[in-house]
């Protein structure tokens, strides 16, 4: 099994300013296709999770582009530009380069310092 | 608009069969690609893998609850179905269903609540 390993575990930032959200997997992520099966997930309070990035580096629709999505073949990192309030909540990497054998990261939760 | 909500029976003993629902709106399980997948949270904790479910009737499970998991779906009616065989407390959680691309969660359900207890 592809594991996900998220850090740190919780990250407090002031508003306005940037946040860096790491994962790593156990295993490279980047298909022979090229695509890295990567994707982060951010769950607000009392919410459902809504999808931010997928395949790495790509926007999912409706999110702000204070968001974006790096990394390599097994370290990934999300980066939030300009943190506002609504931001706060907890963020989740997932995984899913074996057919229909999805994982998640254990979460980072950011709050507002 | 792409709308997902679960169901289920709430409150389940130890060793029942837990029974969810997931009826749905906004896309359907007959289009090429489209994949439904069950999620599920314990208070307070992480998310998990359960199980996806596909439109040409492909099937993953979590290895780690393979052998109590049973996914369905019925097409015609949009909904898609998940079977939890001898249940105990640590399955007590937050269950979400998800619309899932070739597999990957996008729109998710508000979720539904069970409860295992004695």
């Amino acid at each position: 099994d592809i594991v996900m390993t998220q850090a740190p575990l919780s990250v407090s930032v002031t508003p306005g300013e940037s946040a860096s959200i790491s994962c790593r997997s156990s295993k490279s992520l980047l298909h022979s296709n090229g695509i890295t099966y990567v994707y982060w997930y951010l769950q607000k309070p009392g919410k459902s999770p809504q999808l931010l990035i997928y395949r790495m580096s790509n926007l999912a629709s409706g999110v702000p582009d204070r968001f974006s999505g790096s990394g390599s073949e097994t370290d990934f990192t999300l980066k939030i530009s300009r943190v506002e309030a609504e931001d706060v909540g907890i963020y989740y990497c997932g995984q899913l380069l074996e057919n229909l054998m999805y994982t998640f990261g254990a979460g980072t939760k950011l709050e507002l310092k | 608009q792409v709308t997902l909500k679960e169901s289920g029976p709430g409150i389940l003993q130890p060793s029942q069969t837990l029974s969810l629902t997931c009826s749905f709106s906004g896309f359907s399980l007959s289009t090429s690609g489209i994949c439904v997948s069950w999620i599920r949270q314990p208070s307070g904790k992480g998310l998990e893998w359960l199980a996806t479910i596909c439109w040409e009737d492909s099937k993953g499970y979590n290895p780690s609850l393979k052998n109590r998991l049973t996914i369905s779906k019925d097409t015609s009616n949009n909904q898609a179905f998940l079977k939890i065989t001898s249940v105990d407390t640590a399955d007590t959680a937050i269950y979400y269903c998800a619309r899932s691309p070739f597999g990957v969660p996008d729109y998710w359900g508000q979720g539904v609540m069970v409860t295992v207890s004695s």
